[in-house]
């Protein structure tokens, strides 16, 4: 049990459609990492958030963004899905950007597009 | 870009050691890293190595870095059935964002 907690489990969209997955971090963690896995892949990283402030970003394309807020919790909005974008989500959140060393991982939320 | 292989299986019988290989091609990393996944769960992180150390163990596990190979592996002694997972190699750089291997799926049979 990491403490870091992830809505909903399992999510169905069809293409062109917009989602936002929520990701809640342990306690007095101020970074919160987001990363997709497509199937039968490592986690990709997507971007990192840091005192509610974007710190770095993967090879995303910006119809994926996010939020971070002050109690800890944050979200990953993706738009214009597309069938490529089935994957399951992960958030990992650290108590700072140089602390990967003790980066916790959510469950995930399985993200299929139809 | 940084790049990190794995072998994509591996089988071994209960009891046995479990070796599991990767090599990383950034000359820059930092931190190597180990994390296990089960089915249906986020990631673990099991171990770390900082890149100026060649050996860690930690309880079952031992990670072995060749730095000069850019090779890491990550042993498992006396293998149990509760270690059948997906493990992930990964490293980080300067940025700290780590990079993963597609994973290596570990079979334990009896």
């Amino acid at each position: 049990e990491t403490g870091v907690t992830q809505s909903p489990t399992h999510l169905i969209k069809t293409r062109g459609q917009q989602v936002t997955l929520r990701c809640s971090s342990q306690s007095g963690h101020n970074t919160v990492s987001w990363y997709q896995q497509a199937l039968g892949q490592g986690p990709q990283f997507i971007f990192q958030y840091y005192r509610e402030e974007e710190n770095g970003r993967g090879n995303f394309p910006p119809r994926f963004s996010g939020l971070q807020f002050p109690n800890y919790s944050s979200e990953l909005n993706v738009n214009a899905l597309e069938l490529d974008d089935s994957a399951l989500y992960l958030c990992a959140s650290s108590s700072d950007p140089d602390n990967t060393d003790t980066q916790y991982f959510g469950p995930g939320t399985r993200l299929t597009v139809l | 870009g940084e790049d990190v292989e794995q072998s994509l299986f591996l089988s071994v019988r209960e009891g046995d050691s479990s070796v599991i290989n990767c090599t990383y091609t950034d000359s820059s990393s930092t931190y190597l890293y180990w994390y296990k996944q089960e089915p249906g769960a986020g990631l673990q992180l099991l171990t770390y190595i900082f890149s100026n150390m060649d050996m860690k163990q930690d309880q079952r596990l031992t990670v072995l870095l060749n730095k000069k190979d850019k090779h890491l592996s990550l042993r498992i002694a006396d293998t149990q059935t509760g270690d059948s997972a997906i493990y992930f190699c990964a490293e980080s750089g300067g940025s700290y964002i780590p990079t993963f291997g597609r994973g290596t799926s570990l079979i334990v049979h009896p």
